[in-house]
């Protein structure tokens, strides 16, 4: 069956401090794609990244990365010296098939609550 | 380029009543998605349509909930009749479906459903 667990429900930081969101997937397909969504409190979500499961690399962003390793199933995602503006529900996803055989469905996690204080 | 279109953005109503979301998808989308977001929670997909044919609805709940997309381009959602384990926001996105990108979505502000 598949699932995406975000165990963090909320997490609080200082302005330009570093957070590090958790993801956990797990699914029985060989090939799937991951997500990240921000959703902030104007309610629609934000597309950050997608990965494929052929793909291993680390991805920077400006000030966003991700980890993805399949050995442990996890997609964590880094946000480097946090802003104010950071301060959203962020959404693990994962879409099971790959290419033609991906219908596009999203299975979601639960979300965590970054609150960066100024 | 526009975004996804969603209205109403607030809608409150007593339970047994019928309700109805609209959503206009990003111009060129083939596929559409509804989606129910409960409280603390996830989106969890209602039901999906490539053009304006459906491809999932295995979550829909059948009884009461109904979509339609009749052109291949705007959709709308109904609750009839409406319980109060329906309160949620109700998110619609849209993708290319086809291509490098076909399943990366994009969602509009979502409706946001009070059952009284």
């Amino acid at each position: 069956a598949q699932k995406v667990t975000q165990a963090q429900t909320e997490i609080s930081v200082v302005e330009k401090e570093d957070v590090t969101l958790d993801c956990v997937y797990e699914t029985r397909d060989t090939t799937y794609y991951l997500f990240w969504y921000k959703q902030p409190p104007s309610g629609e979500l934000v597309f950050l990244i997608r990965r494929n499961s052929f793909d291993e690399q680390n991805e920077i962003s400006g000030r966003y990365s991700w980890n993805f390793q399949k050995s442990t199933s996890s997609f964590n995602f880094t946000i480097t010296a946090s802003q104010v503006v950071d301060s959203a529900v962020y959404f693990c996803a994962l879409s099971e098939g790959y290419g033609s055989g991906n219908t596009g469905k999203l299975i979601f996690g639960q979300g965590t609550t970054l609150q960066v204080k100024p | 380029e526009a975004g996804v279109a969603q209205s109403p953005r607030y809608k409150i109503i007593e339970k047994r009543q019928s309700v109805a979301f609209w959503c206009n998808p990003i111009s060129g989308h083939a596929t559409l998605y509804w989606y129910q977001q409960i409280l603390g929670q996830g989106p969890k997909l209602l039901i999906q349509f490539q053009n304006n044919g459906v491809v999932d609805d295995s979550q829909l709940p059948k009884d009461r909930f109904s979509a339609e997309r009749l052109k291949g381009v705007d959709s709308t959602l109904k609750i009839q009749p409406a319980k109060l384990e329906d309160s949620a926001v109700y998110l619609c996105a849209s993708s290319f479906g086809e291509g490098l990108t076909k399943n990366i979505q994009y969602f509009g502000a979502g409706t946001r459903l009070s059952v009284l």
